[in-house]
């Protein structure tokens, strides 16, 4: 099937660095959502982008869908302990299929 | 609103027993599915819904069925546990957007042992 590939796997920082995780794929993609899973939690939406090109800010996270509709990242500024966690992305295939991306685990040292 | 709603939270099973996970939601989604989250897979598609009485499989339909008789209700059903379904298994519900599963509500999930 159509999948996503999402580096890095891990990340571990220091609060207050910045971290940015990627989301890639072969094919255009129809739009792209995001996810945060809290460790021991259930995945929780963040955003959907679907415009080529697109850019879109929640506080300190930034969100950007590629020109080519083929890769998306989602950055965080000056990162936080609360931010720790697993950032998934996840694409719409045909038919309804939502296929998850492999996750990158954020960790931060306080 | 309960949300998305799973039982049980955890279950211990043989290999060769079966048994149904449940899973609830009273938002009224057309959009049903089932993930299976294992350590370094991510979340992998099991079984999804359009809305009632339409199932399709997922990327790992092997060894689990559902069925999708009410718009609230959506049972993931193991024939015959093996331990490689030891996992966390999560249900999701969404509203459809032009068709296609916009935000996704997660439930809390199931820890299955398979041993």
């Amino acid at each position: 099937g159509q999948q996503v590939m999402q580096i890095p796997q891990y990340q571990h920082v220091q609060e207050g660095e910045d971290f940015t995780t990627y989301c890639n794929s072969s094919t255009t993609l129809s739009n792209i959502q995001w996810y945060k899973q809290r460790p021991g939690g259930h995945p929780v939406f963040l955003i959907q982008l679907v415009k080529s090109g697109e850019v879109k800010k929640q506080k300190r996270l930034t969100f950007q869908f590629g020109e080519a509709k083929k890769n998306s990242s989602l950055h965080i500024t000056a990162t936080q302990t609360t931010d720790v966690g697993t950032y998934f992305c996840a694409r719409n295939n045909q038919g309804g299929k939502l296929i998850f991306g492999q996750g990158t685990e954020l960790s931060v040292k306080p | 609103n309960a949300g998305v709603t799973q039982t049980p939270k955890f279950q211990v099973l043989k290999t060769g027993q079966s048994m149904t996970l449940q899973c609830a939601q009273d938002m009224n989604h057309e959009y049903m599915s089932w993930y299976r989250q294992d350590p370094g897979m991510g979340l992998r598609l099991i079984h999804y819904s359009v809305g009632a009485g339409i199932t399709d499989q997922g990327e790992v339909p092997n060894g689990y069925n559902v069925s999708r008789s009410t718009t609230e209700d959506f049972p993931l059903r193991l024939l015959s546990a093996a331990p490689s379904q030891t996992s966390v298994y999560f249900c999701a519900s969404s509203p459809l957007l032009r068709r296609t599963p916009y935000e996704q509500y997660f439930g809390p999930g199931t820890r299955l042992t398979v041993t």
